[in-house]
Parts: C-alpha cells; sequence; structure tokens
C-alpha cells in the first residue's frame, strides 16, 4: 500500500502487478505537468507528459490521468517489473516565459518479484 | 534524441576551494538552462534558470554570488560554487528545455559534490 509521513511516501507491489502513484498539484492555474523516474544517483528520466486541457493520456505501459477539479495527478504503471522500481515525481507548470517546472515529493516505488 | 550531460560526476573538494560543473545538451540547442540541487530522499529545488547570453534568474533564497551561472552558448551552462562549505555538499542536476515553447526539460545525470 501507500503510506504517507515524514519521509518520502512509499508504494510497494508485487511484480506484475499494477502501481498508481498520485499526486496532488498546487496551483490551479497549471498547464503541464510531468512524470518523471528517478533512480538512485541519477537524473530525473521523461516519462510522460499532459497538457491541461486533457484529462488522460497514454504511453508504453503508463498512463497519465489529470483531474484538474481535485487537482489531483496519477500515474499508472500496467504488469509493473523490477525495473519500475525507483522514486517518481509530478511536476507542473505553473506559466511564465520561463516555463520553470516544480516539482512534487515523489514516491518511493519498489517493486518485488 | 535529446541527451543532457554533466561533468563531472562525482567530485571531491576542500572546504573554501570553487567547483565548476559543467552541463551539456549534446544532440539538441537548448535555449533554457536550469539548475537543481537535491538532498537525499527530497525533491528537486530549482536553483536557477538559465537562458544563453543572458544573466541567470535566481530563485529567492539562493546566493547568486555564491552560485555563479554562466550560459556561453545554446549547448553549455556551467554552475559555479564558490568558497565552498560542508554545506554545499549535495547532488546538483541540470536540465535543458528542448526549444521554443517547449515545456519538457531533459535532465543530466547530476553531479555529486562532497566538499570536506
Amino acid at each position: 500500500g501507500e503510506s504517507v509521513g515524514l519521509h518520502l511516501p512509499t508504494l510497494s507491489v508485487q511484480e506484475g502487478d499494477n502501481s498508481i502513484i498520485n499526486c496532488a498539484y498546487s496551483n490551479s492555474a497549471s498547464d503541464y505537468f510531468i512524470w518523471y523516474k528517478q533512480e538512485s544517483g541519477k537524473g530525473p528520466q521523461f516519462i510522460i507528459d499532459i497538457r491541461s486541457n486533457m484529462d488522460k493520456r497514454q504511453g508504453q505501459r503508463v498512463t497519465v490521468l489529470l483531474n484538474k477539479t481535485v487537482k489531483h495527478l496519477s500515474l499508472q504503471i500496467a504488469a509493473t517489473q523490477p525495473g519500475d522500481s525507483a522514486v517518481y515525481f509530478c511536476a507542473e507548470n505553473s506559466g511564465g516565459s520561463n516555463y520553470k517546472l516544480t516539482f512534487g515529493k515523489g514516491t518511493l516505488l519498489t517493486v518485488n518479484p | 534524441g535529446a541527451v543532457v550531460s554533466q561533468h563531472p560526476s562525482r567530485v571531491i573538494c576542500k572546504s573554501g576551494t570553487s567547483v565548476k560543473i559543467e552541463c551539456r545538451s549534446l544532440d539538441f540547442q537548448a535555449t533554457t538552462m536550469f539548475w537543481y540541487r537535491q538532498f537525499p530522499k527530497k525533491s528537486l529545488m530549482l536553483m536557477a534558470t538559465s537562458n544563453e547570453g543572458s544573466k541567470a534568474t535566481y530563485e529567492q533564497g539562493v546566493e547568486k554570488d555564491k552560485f555563479l551561472i554562466n550560459h556561453a552558448s545554446l549547448t553549455l551552462s556551467t554552475l559555479t560554487v564558490t568558497s565552498a562549505h560542508p554545506e554545499d555538499s549535495s547532488f546538483y542536476i541540470c536540465s535543458a528545455r528542448v526549444g521554443t515553447g517547449a515545456y519538457e526539460q531533459y535532465f543530466g545525470p547530476g553531479t555529486r559534490l562532497t566538499v570536506t
């Protein structure tokens, strides 16, 4: 299950199961959202993005859902594999000419074989 | 495509010295590059936004004289940590925005700085 507390939120799943990682964003004016995967000691890796005029977007084994009413974003990973184990961050673009991203706290996904 | 490199990947320096970190976009021209700092088990904190040919824009609380940023070309930005202290030890990551109107940022592999 998912736990939230003083430490990095964690999600532990069995290999082959589907994973759902959630993110609450802060700015109702944000118009663009990205999910990144970060493995230990490495830089974030782009997974999938979505613009605010959409509520769902699918990629290879991943789906991003956007609920603007409650300012919620989720990442669904189908048939989770051990190689999916990493920290996942959502990020939002709040507008402005510099295209800055604001990152969420991150969720540690652990896939058990 | 959209590969970003950083050099060095790891650096150890003595307190009081300066360290330069390079960020390069290898297969595209980056109008804007960003520098982030990340503490263990924490999220990425934006330090500054760097536009080619102009001065960097620093986030609130980031000392511009401490963290010097130069974006000399469309493929290279550098971050220099001046007069480093142990509290500057961190993981520094750069990213680059692909082009005009593009939101997505592609990240470098990061640089682990340890100040002794």
